[in-house]
């Protein structure tokens, strides 16, 4: 099973450059996360998916934007990436977001110089 | 604002000694709760949840216990095993978005 697969791994940008994080999840899951994670500290969630074809803000919208592609697919974006979004991201998905864990991928490690 | 958060950073405890891991939560709207453990590297994996409408629930070797009167949300290992060194986090689902807000974490650290 593979799960919350999160593409790339690893990710070194310079300050001003733009990329996608790709998410895709098999459990046909509805529900669609993403998450940052700075050292030593919680989640905090950027951006979510209710179901397909929504997309809300979270906590820390701010230099993120976010595509909703189909059931599997969920991608973040930075547009023009800037040193404090350097961070760990995290997908998440759930089948029903009121009563059930969200499961979540591996993680991209990100760093903007 | 509403928060989420664990008494202690770091827990240290013998091999085959339980743990407790505690965390206190300030939404009384909130109405379900997740225990994940974080190794390094990795994402967090589901240990074990409780609805607000629970006091306990117990999995594997693993006990949730919530008191909504105080708000305070625990998690207990019998036997602690190495493999169960890790960071701890609770989080708490803000009612009907799916929106998880998380604590900081608890490190567990199992001596042998």
């Amino acid at each position: 099973n593979a799960g919350v697969t999160q593409t790339p791994k690893f990710q070194v940008l310079k300050t001003g450059q733009s990329m996608t994080l790709q998410c895709a999840q098999d459990m046909n899951h509805n529900s669609m996360y993403w998450y940052r994670q700075d050292p030593g500290m919680g989640l905090r969630l950027i951006y979510y998916s209710a179901s397909e074809g929504t997309t809300d803000k979270g906590e820390v919208p701010n230099g993120y934007n976010v595509s909703r592609l189909n059931k599997r697919e969920f991608s973040l974006r930075l547009e023009s990436a800037a040193p404090s979004q350097t961070s760990v991201y995290f997908c998440a998905s759930t089948l029903d977001y009121s009563n059930q864990p969200q499961h979540f991928g591996d993680g991209t490690r990100l760093s903007i110089l | 604002g509403e928060s989420v958060g664990l008494h202690l950073p770091t827990l240290s405890v013998q091999e085959g000694d339980n743990s407790i891991i505690n965390c206190a939560y300030s939404n009384s709207a909130s109405d379900y709760f997740i225990w994940y453990k974080q190794e390094s590297g990795k994402g967090p994996q589901f240990i074990i949840d409780i609805r607000s409408n629970m006091d306990k629930r117990q999995g594997q070797r693993v006990t949730v216990l919530l008191n909504k009167t105080v708000k305070h949300l625990s998690l207990q290992i019998a036997a602690t095993q190495p493999g169960d060194s890790a960071v701890y986090f609770c989080a708490e689902n803000m009612g009907n978005t799916g929106k998880l807000i998380f604590g900081q974490g608890t490190t567990l650290q199992v001596k042998p």
